[in-house]
This record gives C-alpha cells, structure tokens and sequence, in this order.
C-alpha cells in the first residue's frame, strides 16, 4: 500500500451538483496530484498542488478546482456536474514537483457516477 | 499528437511464461521519464518500474524489467515468470522536465489489458 488515501471510494450524483472528493497524501510528501480516468481509458492531468498553490493544470475547464490544506490532504471540488464527469478520480502524492524522475504514489481512487 | 502509445489492448500469457508489453513514446525533450504502473481491478495504480531518458542502463525491479530503447523512442515492459496475480491493467507513463503549464504531470497511454492464463 502507498499510503495515499481516498474518500469516499464510491459516489453517485445528478446532472448539475457539485461533488467534493478527498485524498490524504503519504507521509513526507508536499505535492498532490488529481486524475480523471474514464472507462476504457488512460488517467488524464487534472491539476497539482504544491505546498497549498496550484503548480499547473491540465485542459478541465474551471468548475474543476482543487485545495490543498498545510498538513497536505486535498480536494477536488467540481461544479455543475455533467454526465461525462462519471470516472475514477486518482489522486497522486509525490515529495516534489521539481523533478521529472520523481516518482507518484497514487490512492485507490474515487468512483463517481453522474446520472 | 500522442505523446504515450500502447499498441496492445489486450494479451494473454501461459503462467509461468514471460510476458513484453510494449510502449513507444514521443517528445522532442532530451529530458524525461518513464513509467509503468499496473492497475488491478480495484482502481489503484501500482508503481512498478522507471527509467531515466540519461540512464545508461535498463532498469529492473524484481519481475520487471523495461527494453529502453532511446532511437526507438520505445519502453517495453517484460514480467518474467507471469504469476496469476500480474493479471491487470498496464499503463506506460512519461514526464518531461519541461512541463509547460501542466507542471509535474504524468501522461499516460491507454494501457494493456494483461490476462495470466493458469
């Protein structure tokens, strides 16, 4: 096991909610990373955050937005929830955003369903 | 353009056989890594192996052992010995060091299906 921790595991909503998804990061690490990963499908970059900013994006629009709080747990926040939102959301930790050869250790993730 | 390539959606291997999965990869950066994670059913990606795009070396871990082949731009995962347990999703992974606005972030293929035949 990583260490990496994730709540709730699973989750269903509605078209149109907000959902908020948590992830506790391994001892000792700063930076937490957050993927999409839809069925069939490799993860996609959602954000990072280091040491409570957010360090870099990928393409998700803004209702996608994050948290990181000083002990270096995090949120994934999203906002009027759109059917293609259903996936497995990954968070990662790692000790820093510096170096390419730095390694993630990802959590079990969080299955959301949009209906 | 994709950036990771992951040519077999699925593979079978016989227990006990070796099994390559492979992974071409493309960036025009001269530094990167390279990733393979397995992902059981239960979601949660498993770090398995890395390589360096300086490392001189092919890298192993156990099992795991990667064919990096830097002209090729290719990353091969080899399992040696499957055991009925290696059967998962596998996904190959890069980073560059320039990272642009997506700082820090993996990009990843679309992974091989893995079935380890008893």
């Amino acid at each position: 096991e990583t260490g990496v921790t994730q709540s709730p595991t699973h989750l269903i909503k509605t078209r149109g909610q907000q959902v908020t998804l948590r992830c506790s990061s391994q001892s000792g690490h700063n930076t937490v990373s957050w993927y999409q990963q839809a069925l069939g499908q490799g993860p996609q970059f959602i954000f990072q955050y280091y040491r409570e900013e957010e360090n870099g994006r990928g393409n998700f629009p803004p209702r996608f937005s994050g948290l990181q709080f000083p002990n270096y747990s995090s949120e994934l926040n999203v906002n009027a929830l759109e059917l293609d939102d259903s996936a497995l959301y990954l968070c990662a930790s790692s000790t820093t955003t510096r170096d390419f050869k730095e390694t993630q250790y990802f959590g079990p993730g969080t299955r959301l369903l949009v209906l | 353009a994709q950036k990771i390539t992951q040519t077999q959606p699925g593979m079978f291997v016989q227990e006990k056989e070796a099994v390559t999965l492979d992974c071409t990869y493309d960036t025009s950066d001269p530094s990167y890594g390279l990733f393979w994670y397995k992902q059981p059913s239960s979601g949660e990606m498993i770090f398995l192996i890395y390589q360096g795009s300086y490392d001189q070396q092919n890298a192993t871990e156990g099992r795991y052992s990667l064919n990096f082949q830097k002209a090729r731009k290719s990353a091969n995962l080899v399992i040696s010995a499957s055991q009925l347990g290696d059967s998962a999703m596998y996904f190959c992974a890069m980073r560059e060091a320039s990272y642009g606005g997506s700082q820090g972030n993996l990009i990843f293929g679309k992974g091989t299906k893995l079935s380890v035949k008893p």
